[in-house]
């Protein structure tokens, strides 16, 4: 299977902070997506991001499919945004391989 | 309106016994899984389903048997349990652009 690695493991921030996390595969993928667990479980997808660039809010995300690498980039953070953040990746839509996710502590 | 709904919410009971969980979505999706998310949070794809046909079986006990009765629906029936198969297990749904919409999971605790 496809091998997913995310850094850093732990990550506290004081509210109002920036923050980049990382996504490193081992092969290339046709799908990538990042997920947010808040602290009640519920995970929700952030983006669909095979390539190139997105933004939503205080959140965007860069994937370089030809380095086998994605970033998620957190500005202004806030007490909301706490919680697990998985990187999931995937030849086709069928099975994803999740990294062993990113956990964020924002504090106020 | 739930997209994706999972029932039930929690799930306690003794070793050797057999449960279902069951899953819905309402978004017209024609692909729907389950996975696993073990007591170190790592998520783990079971099975996935495409128009009520399995895809993936990703080498689970077969124990574990899910149910598809039509695309809006996949249960997943366990037999037999076993302490090491309390975790959390999610059901999602996507179109085939892959964009994935997760339940809120089942807690599932084998005691």
């Amino acid at each position: 299977g496809i091998q997913v690695e995310q850094s850093p493991p732990d990550l506290i921030l004081q509210e109002g902070a920036n923050s980049t996390l990382r996504c490193n595969f081992s092969d290339s993928v046709n799908n990538l997506q990042w997920f947010h667990q808040n602290p009640w479980g519920q995970l929700i997808n952030l983006f669909y991001i095979p390539s190139g660039t997105k933004q939503n809010g205080r959140l965007s995300a860069t994937t370089v499919a030809t380095e086998r690498y994605s970033l998620l980039y957190i500005s202004s953070s806030q007490t909301t945004d706490s919680g697990v953040y998985f990187c999931a990746v995937g030849h086709n839509f069928n099975k994803f391989y999740f990294g062993s996710g990113t956990k964020l502590n924002v504090k106020p | 309106d739930t997209a994706v709904s999972q029932t039930p919410k929690y799930l306690v009971t003794q070793m050797g016994n057999d449960k279902s969980i069951k899953c819905e979505q309402n978004l017209g999706h024609d692909t729907m899984y389950w996975y696993k998310q073990d007591s170190k949070k790592f998520l783990k794809i079971m099975f996935s389903y495409n128009n009520k046909e399995l895809i993936i079986n990703e080498t689970v006990p077969n124990r574990f048997s899910p149910k598809s009765p039509d695309k809006a629906h996949l249960n997943l029936h366990i037999n037999s349990l076993e302490l090491g198969d309390s975790a959390v297990y999610f059901c999602a749904s996507s179109p085939p652009t892959g964009i994935y919409t997760f339940g809120s999971g089942t807690r599932l605790t084998v005691v």
